[in-house]
């Protein structure tokens, strides 16, 4: 199958804790995105990154770590810096050349 | 003023209309524009895209997009209750290689 997976579907997270989701994608796109979602609102995006080793901050990249080691992987970590974690996210990517992103099924973060 | 707004609804349609969902951008140097659809608990799946002023038709699906007066509009038609969810307006501003979303609207489609 092709397409973008993220993982774990739905997360639990002490106050104090990291937490790391993943992202991959088989679809030999070359972007790949994070974006968060409160209730009731659009998308906001956290990180980017166009190129393997290479990745910048979006909006509200505050609290918030990712790397790029490889193309199909976009692994965003939630610090403990990150003061209101509680949210969706999700992970989208695209073609180099193409505007389209396509989204991965997301991960529901709540912090206990 | 936000930079892609839309009203949040809900906006609410008979089973069999057409429904329309409206869209402003704020950057008059916005490229391309996106409509997503968004069911409850789901990620957004695409459901069109535009380039050039004017429509762009997919089946019961009409994207129209006016840039000098900044707005994309969704015309659903024959709407049915399978079309019940947040539609979310996405706009990729020059310079900027992420999309920039609309808080959406939702839509209910009453069988």
């Amino acid at each position: 199958d092709g397409g973008i997976t993220q993982s774990p579907k739905y997360l639990f997270r002490k106050e104090g804790q990291n937490v790391t989701l993943s992202c991959e994608q088989n679809l030999n796109h070359d972007a790949m995105y994070w974006y968060r979602q409160d209730p009731g609102q659009g998308l906001r995006l956290i990180y980017y990154s166009q190129i393997v080793n290479d990745f910048q901050k979006g909006d509200i990249a505050e609290g918030y770590s990712v790397s790029r080691e490889k193309k199909e992987s976009f692994p965003l970590t939630v610090t403990s810096a990150q003061k209101n974690p509680t949210a969706f996210y999700l992970c989208a990517s695209r073609w180099e050349g193409a505007d389209t992103q396509y989204f991965g099924p997301g991960t529901r973060l709540t912090v206990l | 003023q936000k930079e892609v707004e839309q009203n949040s609804g809900p906006l609410s349609v008979p089973e069999g209309a057409i429904a329309s969902l409206n869209c402003t951008y704020s950057d008059r140097g916005s490229q391309s524009f996106f409509w997503y659809r968004q069911y409850s608990g789901k990620s957004p799946e695409l459901i069109m895209f535009i380039y050039s002023n004017g429509d762009k038709e997919d089946g019961r699906f009409t994207a129209q997009l006016n840039k000098a007066s900044q707005y994309v509009s969704l015309l659903i038609r024959d709407s049915q209750p399978s079309d019940s969810a947040t539609y979310l307006c996405a706009v990729n501003r020059r310079g900027r290689r992420a999309l920039t979303f609309g808080s959406g609207t939702r839509l209910q489609v009453q069988p």
